[in-house]
C-alpha cells in the first residue's frame, strides 16, 4: 500500500524550532518529487516547500524562506522539513505529499497531516 | 489573498454538471500547463484529481475534468453525486519565487 505517514508536530513557543518527518512505503521514493503543504485552522490550503526526487533542487514559498529547510534521505525513504523561528502564522496543519514527477509539480498521494501549533 | 481566484461557493443537484473556475494571470496560471485541482472532504487529506491542467490520475472517476483558457482554469464535475460535496482547490505554477499557489477553495454543496 502506498503510504506517507507525517509526525513531528506539536505546541512550540513563538521562535522556537520543530522537525517534521514524513515516512513513506509502498512505492520507490527516490523516483518522485516531495512537497509539504499547510493548512491553517479553517483556512485554504498553502504550498510551503518541495525538493526534488534527488534532493538536489529545493523551493521554498516566501512566507518560510529562510527559516526552513526540506530535506530527504532516499536510503531511508525520509522526508524531513526543519522549521526555525516558528511564528503564530504558521500555526496548521502540515501534509507531506508525494508527486507525480521526479520535478515537483502536483501532489498525488498525503499523508495523514500532522499539527503545529505556535503559541506562548 | 489567495493568488488564484475561485469562487467561495457553488451548489448544484444530483445528476447536474458544474463547473468551478480558477483565474490567475499570465505568470501562473495562463503562463503554464501545470493546473492541478484537489478535493477535501472535512477532516481528510486532499485527494487529487487532476494534473496537468487536464490529466486524472488513476483511479479518479472520469466524471472530474479540466481544462483552460487564457488565464482562467476550470474543473467540471459531471453528474454530480452526493459524495461530491466537499471542498475544491485549484492550484498552479507560477514564474514568482513563490512557485507554486493555491487558490481560495470552492464550498460545493449538492442539493
Amino acid at each position: 500500500e502506498v503510504q506517507l505517514v507525517d509526525s513531528g508536530g506539536g505546541l512550540v513557543q513563538p521562535g522556537g524550532s520543530l522537525r517534521l518527518s514524513c515516512a513513506a512505503s509502498g512505492f520507490t521514493f527516490r523516483n518522485y518529487a516531495m512537497n509539504w503543504v499547510r493548512q491553517a485552522p479553517g483556512k485554504g490550503l498553502e504550498w510551503v516547500s518541495a525538493i526534488s526526487n534527488s534532493g538536489g533542487d529545493t523551493y521554498y514559498s516566501d512566507s518560510v524562506k529562510g527559516r526552513f529547510t526540506i530535506s530527504r534521505d532516499n536510503s531511508k525513504n525520509m522526508l524531513s522539513l526543519q522549521m526555525d523561528s516558528l511564528r503564530a502564522e504558521d500555526t496548521a496543519v502540515y501534509y507531506c505529499a508525494k508527486d507525480v514527477w521526479p520535478q515537483p509539480d502536483a501532489y498525488d498521494i498525503w499523508g495523514q497531516g500532522t499539527m503545529v501549533t505556535v503559541s506562548s | 489573498q489567495s493568488a488564484l481566484t475561485q469562487p467561495a461557493s457553488v451548489s448544484g443537484s444530483p445528476g447536474q454538471s458544474i463547473p468551478i473556475s480558477c483565474t490567475g494571470t499570465s505568470s501562473d496560471v495562463g503562463g503554464y500547463n501545470f493546473v492541478s485541482w484537489y478535493q477535501q472532504h472535512p477532516g481528510k487529506a486532499p485527494k487529487l484529481l487532476i494534473y496537468d491542467v487536464n490529466r486524472r490520475p488513476s483511479g479518479v472517476s472520469d466524471r472530474f475534468s479540466g481544462s483552460k483558457s487564457g488565464n482562467t482554469a476550470s474543473l467540471t464535475i459531471s453528474g454530480l453525486q452526493a459524495e461530491d460535496e466537499a471542498d475544491y482547490y485549484c492550484s498552479s505554477y507560477t514564474g514568482s519565487s513563490t512557485r507554486w499557489v493555491f487558490g481560495g477553495g470552492t464550498k460545493l454543496t449538492v442539493l
